[in-house]
Formats: structure tokens, C-alpha cells, sequence
């Protein structure tokens, strides 16, 4: 059984650009949630997806949108990046019985 | 709204001691709570997660218990060593989760 897995683990970009962050769920998870993570502080909600569908959205503006596919992998898009973007991007798939796993985060700079 | 608080912040203790770290929520209409430890730039790995019909879990030296009345929860570890040296996180589940800002453990050898 495979873990979470986020892709790329670090990334550096120019405010006002757009990126694109990836996540693949742990085997017969089918409920994929996004956090924003600053230092120090605990992880932020942004949204969840079940089934293709989001299902639920923190107090994220319009351009944090995301995707998942058919295989519940899924995609975290931010535009127009704004330096306070810059944090630990982590994603987490559930299974029915409820909980989350975790995987290793994507460490977001925006310069 | 959830709000979720840990306390303490931070803990430094010696090797060897037992020790408690506390969680608490305003919501008590939760599906479950789940602790994490975090280590510098990581992720989050999963300690314990407790079902709202649940009391207490337990794995090894770690044990967390839930009171949903009071909208506590505590992380008991028991004989602790450097390598537990790491961030704590409590999160609580309904319908997304709400994370504490977590305690930073340190544990001295």
C-alpha cells in the first residue's frame, strides 16, 4: 500500500505567476483535502474533494482552485501568487473510516 | 466556528519523563480527533486517531484520550527520549479538520 505523495517538494516562484501542485492518494482513499500551512503556525484548511466534486472550502480567495481525477489523484492551482503565498502546501486523503494521512508537503517560495 | 487550542506552546523536558500535552475545542459535535507529529519541514504523521464514540487510543508508549463534553483531549507520552523531539499537532474532524498551532516538544538526553 502506497503512501501520499506530493510532487515537486520544493518549489520557487515570481509573484504574479501561477503553479500548479500535485498529490497522489493513498490506494482506496477517495477524499483528497488541501492545506496551506505558515511557519510556526498549525495547517490551514483550503478545500476538499470526494468523489471529483469539491466538498468543502476554507477561507481561501477564488484563486486557490483544485482538481481531482478519476484515480483520486488531485491538483492544488494558485494564480497570480502573492508573497504571503509562500508556506508548506500539504495534501491528505481519507479513507471512509474518517482520519487523514498525510503526505510530505510542498515547500512553496514566492519571491 | 472550530477553534482549536494546544497548550503548551513549547516543552523541554529531560529524558526519561513522562508527559501530558493538552488540546482543546470549542465544537464538540466532532467525527473524530487525530494527533500528529511534525518534524522541521515535513509532513504530518499520524499518531493516534480517536472515533467521536471513543474515550482513548493507544499505541506503544502514547495514549490520547477524548473528552467530547469539555471539548478536551490529551496526548500522554510515557518515558520520553530525544526522538521524540518533534512538533505536535491536534486536529479535530467536522466535516474539515481544524488544526491547533501545535506544542514543540524538546527532549533532552
Amino acid at each position: 500500500e502506497t503512501g501520499v505523495t506530493q510532487s515537486p517538494t520544493h518549489l520557487i516562484k515570481t509573484r504574479g505567476q501561477q503553479v500548479t501542485l500535485r498529490c497522489s492518494s493513498q490506494s482506496g482513499h477517495n477524499t483528497v483535502s488541501w492545506y496551506q500551512q505558515a511557519l510556526g503556525q498549525g495547517p490551514q484548511f483550503i478545500f476538499q474533494y470526494y468523489r471529483e466534486e469539491e466538498n468543502g472550502r476554507g477561507n481561501f480567495p477564488p484563486r486557490f482552485s483544485g482538481l481531482q481525477f478519476p484515480n483520486y489523484s488531485s491538483e492544488l492551482n494558485v494564480n497570480a501568487l502573492e508573497l504571503d503565498d509562500s508556506a508548506l502546501y500539504l495534501c491528505a486523503s481519507s479513507p471512509r473510516a474518517g482520519g487523514a494521512f498525510f503526505g510530505q508537503g510542498t515547500r512553496l517560495t514566492v519571491v | 466556528k472550530q477553534e482549536v487550542t494546544q497548550i503548551p506552546a513549547a516543552l523541554s523536558v529531560p529524558e526519561g519523563e513522562n508527559l501530558v500535552l493538552n488540546c482543546s475545542f470549542t465544537d464538540s459535535a466532532i467525527y473524530n480527533l487525530q494527533w500528529f507529529r511534525q518534524d522541521p519541514g515535513k509532513g504530518l504523521t499520524s499518531l493516534l486517531l480517536i472515533q467521536s464514540s471513543q474515550r482513548e487510543q493507544t499505541s506503544g508508549r502514547l495514549n490520547a484520550s477524548l473528552d467530547k463534553s469539555s471539548g478536551r483531549s490529551t496526548l500522554y507520552i510515557a518515558a520520553s527520549q530525544p526522538g521524540d523531539s518533534a512538533t505536535y499537532l491536534c486536529a479535530v474532524d467536522n466535516n474539515d479538520m481544524r488544526f491547533g498551532a501545535g506544542t514543540r516538544l524538546t527532549v533532552k538526553p
